[in-house]
């Protein structure tokens, strides 16, 4: 079936630690998104990405890092000068930017130490 | 920038009744509408969409949405709650960013309680 995978389901890190969360989709899909999400806040995008080799910051992008050298692959990674990284991470594409379906993975659950 | 308001963190009913979950978006101009259900740990579903094509969207679950461009609003409702409805629920706006692309923003989340 096609879908969205995240890896890992949960993940602790220790503070000043770098850590990668990891989206594969598998759908052909040419927009993969990042987004972030805290109880109360709902859903705020990190970066986005339209096409390989280029993506975009989003409203919190500080202290993250992708990239997208394959079209199926969006790695997220949280770096130590991210100040509160626990939370969850959810991994999202569609065929076209925003005019379409956001079709989600099951999210990532970040915990720092 | 696009912004997305959800009237009420928390709505609570009792089964059987009307839910009714707000949703009203800054744009002037008409930009796409989704409504996303989220159960616990999990990711988002989509439960309808606005395609201009009607102001009455019907989607799955027996829940329906109407765009009224007045008052720049997208509420989801459904006649009769159920158990199984308890979820988190997300309004969401796409419309064009200073990039020239439709990026989506969500609104903060209704947790909608269901009681016996």
């Amino acid at each position: 079936d096609g879908g969205i995978t995240q890896s890992p389901k949960y993940l602790f890190r220790k503070e000043g630690q770098n850590v990668t969360l990891s989206c594969e989709q598998n759908l052909n899909h040419d927009a993969m998104y990042w987004y972030r999400q805290d109880p109360g806040q709902g859903l705020r995008l990190i970066y986005y990405s339209q096409i390989v080799n280029d993506f975009q910051k989003g409203d919190i992008a500080e202290g993250y890092s992708v990239s997208r050298e394959k079209k199926e692959s969006f790695p997220l990674t949280v770096t130590s000068a991210q100040k509160n990284p626990t939370a969850f991470y959810l991994c999202a594409s569609s065929t076209y930017t925003g005019s379409e379906v956001l079709t989600f993975g099951a999210g990532s659950r970040l915990t720092v130490l | 920038a696009q912004s997305v308001t959800q009237l009420g963190s928390h709505v609570s009913v009792s089964e059987g009744a009307l839910v009714l979950l707000r949703c009203n978006y800054s744009s002037s101009v008409p930009p796409y509408l989704f409504w996303y259900v989220q159960y616990p740990n999990q990711g988002l579903q989509l439960l309808l969409k606005y395609t201009s094509a009607a102001t009455l969207v019907k989607g799955i679950n027996g829940f329906e949405a109407e765009f009224k461009k007045s008052e720049t609003s997208f509420h989801l409702t459904k006649p009769s709650a159920h158990m199984s409805d308890a979820a988190e629920y997300f309004c969401a706006v796409s419309d064009l960013s200073s990039g020239g692309s439709y990026i989506p923003t969500f609104g903060r989340g209704t947790s909608l309680i269901v009681h016996p």
